[in-house]
C-alpha cells in the first residue's frame, strides 16, 4: 500500500512569493492534516480537511490556506511568504472517524530567502 | 490550552541499552500517539494508545489516562532508533497537539 506522498520534496522561494504544497493521502483515507515544523519548534497544527471541507484550523494567519479535492488529495498554499515560514511542512492522512491514527508523509522542506 | 511535556529532552545511549521516555499531559484527551521522526524528517507512527499497554518488537508503550501520562520503552536500542520521539494527544475535532519531543542518539 502506498503511503502518504508529498510534493515537492524541497521548495525554495523568495519573500513575498506564493508557495503551493501538495499531498496525496493513503487510499481510502478521507481526512488530510497539515502541520508545520519550524526549526527549533515542535509540530504545529495547521489545517484539517475531511470530505472536501475544512474542519479545523490552527493558529496561523489567513495567508495559510488550502483545499481538498474530490479525490481527497490536498494543497496547502502560503501567500506573501515571510522568512519565518521556512519550515518542514508535513501532511498526514487518516481514515474517517475519531479513532483513526494519523499516517505522515515525508514532508516538504520550504526555504524562504 | 493543553500542555504536553516530554522528558528527558535529550538522551544519549550506547547500543544495546534500554530507555524509558515519558509524556505528561495537562488535561483529559481523546487519544494519544507516539511518533518517531528519523534524521531525514520522516515521521512514523509507532503507537496509537489512548490507554493500556501495547508492544511492537523492541518497543512498547503504556498510557495511564487517569494520571495523564504515557511511557515509551525502547529495549536493546540500535543506532537506527536515533531521532526525535514525539507524543501527540488528540483533542476534539481531531486536532493533534504534539509534545516537546525527546531527541535520542544511539551510539555504536
Amino acid at each position: 500500500e502506498a503511503g502518504v506522498t508529498q510534493s515537492p520534496t524541497h521548495l525554495i522561494k523568495t519573500r513575498g512569493q506564493q508557495a503551493t504544497l501538495r499531498c496525496s493521502p493513503i487510499s481510502g483515507h478521507t481526512s488530510v492534516y497539515w502541520y508545520q515544523q519550524a526549526l527549533g519548534l515542535g509540530l504545529q497544527f495547521l489545517l484539517w480537511y475531511d470530505e472536501g471541507e475544512e474542519r479545523n484550523r490552527g493558529n496561523f494567519p489567513p495567508r495559510f490556506s488550502g483545499r481538498q479535492f474530490p479525490n481527497y488529495s490536498s494543497e496547502l498554499n502560503v501567500n506573501a511568504l515571510e522568512l519565518e515560514d521556512s519550515a518542514l511542512y508535513l501532511c498526514a492522512s487518516s481514515l474517517p472517524g475519531n479513532n483513526s491514527p494519523l499516517h505522515f508523509g515525508n514532508g516538504t522542506r520550504l526555504t524562504v530567502t | 490550552g493543553i500542555q504536553v511535556e516530554q522528558s528527558p529532552p535529550d538522551l544519549i545511549l550506547q547500543e544495546g541499552a534500554n530507555s524509558t521516555l515519558r509524556c505528561n499531559f495537562s488535561d483529559s484527551v481523546n487519544n494519544l500517539q507516539w511518533f518517531h521522526q528519523n534524521p531525514w524528517g520522516q515521521l512514523i507512527n509507532l503507537f496509537y494508545i489512548p490507554s493500556g499497554t501495547k508492544q511492537n518488537g523492541r518497543l512498547s508503550a503504556t498510557t495511564v489516562a487517569t494520571e495523564r501520562y504515557s511511557l515509551l520503552y525502547i529495549s536493546s536500542s540500535q543506532t537506527t532508533d536515533s531521532g526525535v520521539y514525539f507524543c501527540a494527544v488528540e483533542l476534539g475535532f481531531q486536532k493533534l497537539v504534539f509534545g516537546t519531543g525527546t531527541r535520542l542518539l544511539v551510539s555504536p
